[in-house]
């Protein structure tokens, strides 16, 4: 089974607007760490926002938040007044405390963001 | 400070040869972590080093591949012999320690391409 779903291979938003880009994941862990990371088109891999299992409130980092329902197991990013340099793709991950400390991604959202 | 250092950004060679792709992590991390990313699987761990030891290597496809890490601001992925389906971004990422709340950062890849 998938650990990382993102079932959306695409997303269009209009500048200014927000967007919500999904992310469900499956473990069996009870600590476990997720994490959103960008990919722009010249492709390093930029940290944006990180989650823990335990923590009571959403993430936020500036224009990104995290919508994190623990039972649905969803980890859904949330970017806020978007913009164009926003356009990219973007990766959710986690990391187990069963695994070898690494990180497995999911397959990725490509986010456009339209003038 | 400095981030993920990666040498070579683009590397082209034929079939058969050998390539090293080098790594120098932000200094005082303890985690050092390859990945490789291609458009059939996406992101995947390689190997996994915690102060300087592999702590994983389950990822690594086959015994063409090998990595070391010497001393704690370098390591080196090589492959030999390279062959076409080796043709990828190699990413190289380094993580203050393996905890789960830790972000690791990535370097800027180096993009393979094997003829």
């Amino acid at each position: 089974a998938q650990k990382i779903t993102q079932t959306q291979p695409g997303m269009f938003v209009q500048e200014k607007e927000a967007v919500t880009l999904d992310c469900t994941y499956d473990t069996s862990d009870q600590s476990y760490g997720l994490f959103w990371y960008k990919q722009p088109s010249s492709g390093e891999m930029i940290f944006l926002i990180y989650q823990g299992s335990y923590d009571e409130q959403n993430a936020t980092e500036g224009r990104y938040s995290l919508n994190f329902q623990k039972a649905r197991k969803s980890a859904n990013l949330v970017i806020s007044a978007s913009q164009l340099g926003d356009s990219a793709m973007y990766f959710c991950a986690m990391r187990e405390t069963g695994s070898a400390r690494q990180l497995t991604f999911g397959s990725g959202t490509q986010l456009t963001v339209l003038p | 400070d400095a981030g993920v250092i990666q040498s070579p950004r683009h590397e082209v060679t034929e079939m058969g040869q050998e390539v090293t792709l080098r790594c120098k992590p932000i200094s005082g991390h303890n985690s050092l972590f390859w990945y490789r990313q291609t458009m059939m699987r996406g992101l995947e761990l390689l190997i996994y080093f915690n102060n300087n030891v592999p702590i994983d290597d389950s990822g690594m496809p086959e015994d063409r591949f090998s990595a070391k890490m010497p001393n704690a601001s370098f390591s080196t992925l090589k492959i030999q012999p390279s062959e076409p389906r080796d043709s990828a971004v190699y990413f190289c990422a380094s993580s203050l320690r393996p905890d789960l709340s830790y972000e690791q950062y990535f370097g800027p890849g180096t993009r393979l391409t094997v003829t």
